[in-house]
């Protein structure tokens, strides 16, 4: 069971570039997220998914699309990097069980835009 | 938007006080708070969580406490380690599965 894992861990871009940062669960969590992580600040959420054919936006989603056709990946996707998406990005899952939600974050990868 | 905020952003400790570090909600219509520790380099990992029926919780070594009156969460620590040194984040949840976090407050463990 390895959990939530992240991938790449380190990744330079170009202004202008476009990637994808990979997520992935196997402990058949129907929702996931994507939050971004800033100097002295904490996690903001930037898309996530109720399950899977689902996707909502969160508090900072432009730049950002996703997309979720299975429940185990849900990928992040950078349509035009720009040095303010530098940050720490950080996948997770979660479940529901009695009203209580425990979040199972990934390792993060740290992303540097020039 | 509502925000959650923690009081200090830092909190030096000696080994084996216990450590107190609080959190302040604005949003009077959450139910359910959770804590993270976040070590350097890693994930936020899940500590404890409150619902908004009850003013405490307990668990190894952690007690996390709510006051609904003034809007103020607090996370207690027992006997500090040098394990326990990390950045502390209090959530709340403002509906479904969405968090709101803190900026988090950075503990340090003297030895």
């Amino acid at each position: 069971n390895a959990g939530v894992t992240q991938t790449p861990k380190f990744q330079v871009l170009k202004t202008g570039q476009s990637m994808t940062l990979q997520c992935a669960q196997d402990m058949n969590h129907e929702y996931m997220s994507w939050y971004r992580q800033d100097p002295g600040m904490g996690l903001r959420l930037i898309h996530y998914s109720v399950g899977a054919g689902i996707t909502d936006q969160g508090e900072v989603p432009n730049g950002y699309n996703v997309s979720r056709s299975t429940t185990e990946d849900f990928p992040l996707r950078l349509l035009s990097a720009a040095p303010s998406q530098t940050s720490v990005y950080f996948c997770a899952s979660s479940y529901s069980y009695r009203g209580r939600y425990e979040q199972y974050f990934g390792p993060g990868t740290r992303l540097t835009v020039t | 938007g509502e925000s959650v905020g923690l009081h200090l952003p830092t909190l030096s400790v000696q080994e084996g006080d216990n450590s107190i570090i609080n959190c302040a909600y604005s949003n009077s219509a959450s139910d359910y708070f959770i804590w993270y520790k976040q070590e350097s380099g890693k994930g936020p990992q899940f500590i404890i969580d409150i619902r908004s029926n009850m003013d405490k919780r307990q668990g190894q070594r952690v007690t996390v406490l709510l006051n609904k009156t003034v809007k103020h969460l607090s996370l207690q620590i027992a006997a500090t380690q040098p394990g326990d040194s990390a950045v502390y984040f209090c959530a709340e949840n403002d509906y479904d599965y969405k968090l709101s976090f803190g900026a988090g407050t950075t503990v340090t463990v003297r030895a």
